[in-house]
């Protein structure tokens, strides 16, 4: 199984900074078949990204997401306020498909 | 407008069983994988189980494989989880959530309903 670690646990951080969050995989993720969400308290996952890089519909474009092998990273270019949020990745690569524990952005 | 509505959860000692069920609308339904996704309160998010747009590919966590059983029922746009031999480890938050991808099992989860709680307890 592979293992999704995230960094950093928490983060806190102003509007208008911009922020990058890691999530290192213990194997190689096939073919960068890597999602990230997002969750605001008491609401379900937002899909923002798959296939490491690709915005999902609706998303707004200051969600960037690289990454490769078994390093991914997701930028948000400028912090808005409802960007405050718990953020997950996930590897649907291998089976069993697993996620990272979280990275929580909260507010300075 | 998508919409994924999960009921059947509730409180329920250890080693008896419950069934979850998932009303899909705003979509056509028999198209998508559908799947199971849990949260333990305060943690991270645990995929349960998933099933193909045919029920023809079934798969389960390691920790539910043997209790659980995932089925889906296109004419009612419905999917369930049935729960056996349930533990207190099972305690969760369990959401429906649909594939990104028409026809496809690639287990991106691109909607979500709003979770049924579950909580296994003596």
């Amino acid at each position: 199984e592979i293992v999704l670690t995230q960094s950093p646990v928490t983060l806190s951080l102003s509007p208008g900074e911009r922020v990058t969050l890691s999530c290192r995989a213990s194997q190689s993720v096939t073919s960068s078949y890597l999602a990230w969400y997002q969750q605001k308290p008491g609401q379900s996952p937002r899909l923002l990204i798959s296939g490491a890089s690709n915005r999902a519909t609706g998303i707004p474009d200051r969600f960037s997401a690289s990454g490769s092998g078994t390093d991914f990273t997701l930028t948000i270019s400028r912090l808005e306020p409802e960007d405050f949020a718990v953020y997950f990745c996930q590897q649907y690569g291998s089976s069993p498909i697993t996620f990272g524990q979280g990275t929580r952005l909260e507010t300075k | 407008e998508v919409q994924l509505v999960e009921s059947g959860g509730g409180l329920v000692q250890p080693g008896r069983s419950l069934r979850l069920s998932c009303a899909a609308s705003g979509f056509k339904f028999d198209d998508y994988a559908m799947y199971w996704v849990r949260q333990a309160p305060g943690k991270g998010l645990e995929w349960v189980s998933g099933i193909s747009w045919n029920s023809n590919y079934i798969a389960y966590a390691d920790s539910v494989k043997g209790r659980f059983t995932i089925s889906r029922d296109n004419a009612k746009n419905s999917l369930y989880l049935q729960m056996n031999s349930l533990r207190t480890e099972d305690t969760a938050l369990y959401y429906c959530a649909k594939d990104q991808t028409w026809g496809s099992y690639r287990q991106v989860f691109d909607r979500w309903g709003q979770g049924t709680p579950v909580t296994v307890s003596s």
